[in-house]
């Protein structure tokens, strides 16, 4: 399976403590989305990355959340801190170009205790 | 900002019964719109999408077409099924970003 790869499925972590989420883009797609899903609500745009560059970054926190897509390796979100307003269900998604369609990983649903 | 807004679910049918699900949208310039279905425990899967007026998205049995003036991209199908039971986001991506705006989500139940 060629699809987009996230990691962990799931993840609990207390208050205070930091998240690390990994996705793995299709092969060959260069461009890298995060998206955030709270309960019962649809997907909000967190940040656009292509390899080794943060292209759009306006829907992220300001504080604790953060970002990045190495030459080499998956693109890393990264929750520092983390509070029960954290939990959510964390989606990636790639594409091939700016204006190809994007395919989305199955998600990380984190859980702040 | 660009915005999409859709009908509030649940959205309760019987099996071979017509499904419409409204979505709507606010935009500058010419967006492309499409659906999104997500299975429950999944990620979004691309069901269609449609990249100018009067285009018509389909695939599986379901359909879409992009209405400039009424500035709408409603989902149908004409006879639903159990498996199509899921959760269905509208978006759309407007020309020069790369970020999709979606819909808060329309929850489908089919029952046999």
């Amino acid at each position: 399976n060629a699809g987009v790869m996230q990691n962990p499925r799931h993840l609990v972590r207390r208050r205070g403590q930091e998240a690390r989420l990994r996705c793995s883009p299709m092969k060959g797609h260069s461009h890298v989305y995060w998206y955030r899903q709270l309960p019962e609500e649809g997907l909000k745009f967190m940040v656009y990355l292509q390899k080794e560059n943060i292209i759009d970054e306006s829907g992220m926190p300001k504080e604790r959340f953060s970002a990045e897509f190495p030459k080499e390796g998956p693109s890393i979100l990264r929750i520092q801190q983390v509070v029960r307003g954290d939990s959510a269900a964390y989606f990636c998604a790639s594409s091939l170009g700016q204006d190809q369609p994007q395919h989305f990983g199955d998600g990380t649903r984190l859980s702040i205790l | 900002g660009d915005s999409v807004t859709q009908m509030e679910g649940p959205v309760t049918l019987s099996e071979e019964a017509f499904l419409t699900i409204n979505c709507t949208y606010t935009a500058t310039g010419y967006p492309s719109l499409f659906w999104y279905v997500q299975y429950p425990g999944e990620g979004l899967q691309l069901l269609l999408k449609a990249t100018k007026a009067d285009d018509k998205g389909s695939n599986k049995g379901f359909e879409a077409t992009y209405r400039k003036e009424t500035t709408s991209f409603h989902l149908e199908k004409g006879s639903v099924q159990v498996s199509d039971s899921a959760v269905y986001f509208c978006a759309l991506v407007n020309t020069g970003f790369q970020k999709l705006v979606f819909g808060t989500g329309t929850r489908l139940l089919v029952s046999p």
